[in-house]
């Protein structure tokens, strides 16, 4: 199907590497966030989430990190390895709703 | 199933058309949502429906949209008179009413409004 993103920012790391992906969120009252992975012609997928009153959560291989005093949210992603490349989201959550950012294209090159 | 599944998978219309979208939410959940991805975009709410309660219509663009959820299952969405505009991905996600806050998706309904 047609990749989603097409105009999206991108981050292109070498397998083995690091990734951080980077997110700002707009509301000091978001209680709870979450990252969700994007394939191409697929819906989102839950990563990880993170409450509020906490700081970080780690996950396999993933790990968030929620900076509140600046409103920053990053993932943290281990070893890169091809099949992480997809579309990664942000999302925070307002009265039920989950806002979503614009998200960030992850190419993973060998 | 174990998923959301969404039908169509897609949708080739005329403008002026009216269409109708379908999403199977997991067995169970209460919650359940309508989002809509625009190409290079990020996912914008539509509607939420939760349990029994009045649906949160608060994201719908116009009163073209409309959606309803029958038995507290399956939902439609639909979209009357389509404008060109109206062409993107149509995503349903569901909740459990364990855990309100994580969503799983469907695969997707991609509207095409020639």
């Amino acid at each position: 199907g047609e990749s989603v993103g097409l105009h999206l920012p991108t981050l292109s790391v070498q397998e083995g590497d690091n990734s951080i992906i980077n997110c700002a969120y707009s509301n000091s009252a978001s209680d709870y966030f979450i990252w969700y992975k994007q394939e191409s012609g697929k819906g989102p997928q839950f990563i990880i989430d993170i409450r509020s009153n906490m700081d970080k959560r780690q996950g396999q291989r993933v790990t968030v990190l929620l900076n509140k005093t600046v409103k920053h949210l990053s993932l943290q992603i281990a070893a890169t390895q091809p099949g992480d490349s997809a579309v990664y989201f942000c999302a925070e959550r307002r009265y039920n709703k989950l806002i979503f950012g614009a998200g960030t294209r992850l190419a993973v090159h060998p | 199933g174990a998923g959301v599944s969404q039908s169509p998978s897609n949708k080739v219309t005329e403008k002026g058309k009216d269409v109708e979208l379908r999403c199977d939410p997991i067995s169970g959940h209460t919650a359940l949502y309508w989002y809509r991805q625009s190409l290079g975009q990020g996912l914008e709410f539509l509607i939420y429906f939760q349990g029994n309660s009045a649906p949160d219509k608060s994201g719908l663009p116009s009163d073209r949209f409309s959606a309803e959820r029958t038995g507290g299952s399956v939902s439609t969405l639909t979209i009357q008179r389509t404008q060109q505009e109206d062409s993107a991905v149509y995503l349903c996600a569901s909740s459990s009413l364990t855990s309100t806050d994580t969503q799983y998706f469907g695969p997707g309904t991609r509207l095409t409004v020639l």
